[in-house]
């Protein structure tokens, strides 16, 4: 069990927008800044999301992201069938490990 | 561009030892650290340590802490991954990942392609 909590999946039709949660603690998430990372099937993770809320170059403003206090949440509008993957959140531990959420499988339905 | 490329494929017995390579292209090898990833089949994401490919310096994840080692050859901007006293849990596919967070963070920008290592006897 991660100690970053995901849902383990989560669905729209093409066109919605959809959120996905990942919630943690004050050691992590509330003092430390949150990523997020797509895996498409059968590939290597790709950064999405960086520093609660920046895109790195390259991936579409469909995708955002925010924080607030122990929480986070990864935002895609505009839903695509392409969209469809596992979805992860990480964040620095106090503890100095890094931690990754559960995932979160999304379905374009 | 970016590139991490890694070893192929390993099946390796219980009590073994198996070690990952990285070879990294693209960018200036000693500017970034090298963070090491797996997943086990049909689950998720697991961080196990980083390594600075500046001065070598180290952080493992608490559980594996013991049977890891990770080091680089900024001779050859390479970076490997040895995990010892294999368990048929430690099955997964191993990523490399190029870290920009210093160490204290999570911000892995690029990826290898993965490494299946098996575990069986």
């Amino acid at each position: 069990q991660s100690v970053l909590t995901q849902p383990p999946s989560a669905s729209g039709t093409p066109g919605q927008r959809v959120t996905i949660s990942c919630s943690g603690s004050s050691s992590n998430i509330g003092s430390n800044t949150v990523n997020w990372y797509q895996q498409l099937p059968g590939t290597a993770p790709k950064l999405l999301i960086y520093s609660n809320n920046q895109r790195p170059s390259g991936v579409p403003d469909r995708f955002s992201g925010s924080k607030s206090g122990t929480s986070a949440s990864l935002a895609i509008s505009g839903l695509q069938s392409e969209d469809e993957a596992d979805y992860y959140c990480a964040a620095w531990d106090d503890s100095l490990n890094a931690l990754f959420g559960g995932g979160t499988k999304l379905t374009v339905l | 561009q970016v590139q991490l490329v890694q070893s192929g494929a390993e099946v390796k017995k219980p009590g073994a030892s198996v070690k990952v390579s990285c070879k990294a292209s693209g960018y200036t090898f000693t500017s970034y650290g090298i963070s090491w990833v797996r997943q086990a089949p049909g689950q998720g994401l697991e961080w196990m340590g980083w390594i600075s490919a500046y001065n070598g310096n180290t952080n493992y994840a608490q559980k594996l802490q013991g049977r890891v080692t990770m080091t680089t050859d900024t001779s050859t901007s390479t970076a490997y991954m040895e995990l010892r006293s294999l368990r048929s849990d430690d099955t997964a596919v191993y990523y490399c990942a190029r870290d920009d967070s210093s160490g204290f963070g999570v911000t892995l920008d690029y990826w290898g392609q993965g490494t299946l290592v098996t575990v069986s006897s």
